[in-house]
């Protein structure tokens, strides 16, 4: 069981690049998000989706694009890449939250630098 | 909207000292409360939740964590504590029921001493 897993780890972009952060689960969540971690910030939900063809913004969505054509995939596309989106990136899933009391589990991170 | 905020960002202790950490929330309604701890390069990890029932949640590695309603906090203890706790810790809040957002507080970094 991988739990959640997030490529690539490392990344360096130069402002106006776009690229994907990919992120999968093997737990048949319905539930994933997408945070970004900045010292002193704590963790920002960016986007989320709860369950496959819906998805909705977080607290900080400028800038990025996300979709969720199935149950185990939520990729999170930078379009244009500015340095100020320069932060760790962590994808996390979970069970439906109101049909069982389940935390959510995080993958590993990417981290990201603009230039 | 749901907010966290956690006072205490850098701690520092010497090992076997007893450890809280200050969490407050700011919801109007029933609330599902969370402690996660992040050791230095690694994911977020479940320390403890509190859902419903006895408001003294234990969890992982010793640690408890008590929800009192009327002062909307969810404080976390520990009695003595040791050099590989050390890391940082974040509080979560989301209001209870179906597909909610969870809000994270900024995190406290807790520095253990040998």
């Amino acid at each position: 069981n991988a739990g959640v897993t997030q490529t690539p780890k490392f990344q360096v972009l130069k402002t106006g690049q776009s690229m994907t952060l990919q992120c999968a689960q093997d737990m048949n969540h319905e539930y994933m998000s997408w945070y970004r971690q900045d010292p002193g910030m704590g963790l920002r939900l960016i986007h989320y989706s709860v369950g496959a063809g819906i998805t909705d913004q977080g607290e900080v969505p400028n800038g990025y694009n996300v979709s969720r054509s199935t149950t185990e995939d939520f990729p999170l596309r930078l379009l244009s890449a500015a340095p100020s989106q320069t932060s760790v990136y962590f994808c996390a899933s979970r069970k439906n939250p109101g049909a069982s009391n389940q935390p959510q589990h995080f993958g590993d991170g990417t981290r990201l630098s603009i230039l | 909207a749901q907010s966290v905020s956690q006072h205490n960002h850098h701690v520092i202790l010497s090992e076997a000292a007893s450890l809280e950490l200050g969490c407050n929330y700011s919801y109007g309604g029933t609330v599902n409360l969370f402690w996660y701890v992040q050791y230095p390069g690694q994911h977020l990890q479940l320390l403890l939740k509190y859902f419903s029932g006895d408001p003294l949640v234990k969890g992982i590695k010793g640690f408890e964590a008590e929800f009192i309603k009327s002062k909307f906090s969810f404080n976390l203890r520990k009695p003595s504590v040791q050099w590989s706790d050390t890391a940082e810790y974040f509080c979560a809040v989301e209001a209870a029921g179906g597909y909610q957002k969870v809000t994270f507080g900024t995190g406290t970094k807790l520095q253990v001493i040998p």
